[in-house]
């Protein structure tokens, strides 16, 4: 079975600190496909990254950072600089390798909720 | 490109009462999903379909819940009787084939049942 877990439920930060929110994952698929969505107070879901699970290398874009680590089954998120607009709730989601199938459910993790104060 | 438009945004019903939620996902994907998003139990698939055609039905939670989509651009969501336990986010979300899995999600509407 496939399971993301997101440990950290609340996190708070001020303003231009850096801040982690950690993701971590079960499969006994060797291939697949990881990744973040943001909700921000709004209600919609943005997404963020995907990761395939052949690529271990981290990934950055603007103030936004991942680190894909095989070894301990960890796809964590790092926001540098964080600013207010960053508030939102972020979950990271996990899917088996589509190849020809041309779908795989998503199994999402219960979210971390980053509360960045000015 | 538009992205995916649900509607209505929000919802206020009575209990007994049929609720319809519509979608329509972003021209082209052959791939739309129904998911409800609560506090207690997350993000749960709902149903998916495949060019039209229902998939997987599995996570309907009971026969008060259908799903049809009679055309490539338009899909609803449908509880009758409503319920307050019924009481949720809703969100459509569509992909395409071959473009890895990522789903694009539209704002959601926010049901709730009195």
């Amino acid at each position: 079975a496939q399971k993301v877990t997101q440990a950290q439920t609340e996190i708070s930060v001020v303003e231009k600190e850096d801040v982690t929110l950690d993701c971590v994952y079960e499969t006994r698929d060797t291939t697949y496909y990881l990744f973040w969505y943001k909700q921000p107070p709004s209600g919609e879901l943005v997404f963020l990254i995907r990761r395939n699970s052949f690529d271990e290398q981290n990934e950055i874009s603007g103030r936004y950072s991942w680190n894909f680590q095989k070894s301990t089954s960890s796809f964590n998120f790092t926001i540098t600089a964080s600013q207010v607009v960053d508030s939102a709730v972020y979950f990271c989601a996990l899917s088996s390798h589509p190849m020809n199938t041309g779908f795989q459910k998503l199994v999402f993790g219960t979210g971390t909720r980053l509360l960045v104060s000015p | 490109d538009a992205g995916v438009i649900q509607s209505p945004r929000h919802e206020v019903t009575e209990m007994g009462q049929e609720v319809t939620l519509r979608c329509k996902p972003i021209s082209g994907h052959d791939y739309l999903f129904w998911y409800r998003q609560t506090m207690m139990r997350g993000l749960e698939l709902l149903i998916y379909f495949n060019n039209n055609v229902p998939i997987d039905d599995s996570g309907m939670p009971e026969d008060r819940f259908s799903a049809k989509m009679p055309n490539a651009s338009f899909s609803t969501l449908k509880i009758q009787p409503s319920e307050p336990r019924d009481s949720a986010v809703y969100f459509c979300a569509s992909s395409l084939r071959g473009k890895g899995n990522i789903q694009y999600f539209g704002a959601g509407t926010r049901l709730s049942v009195l």
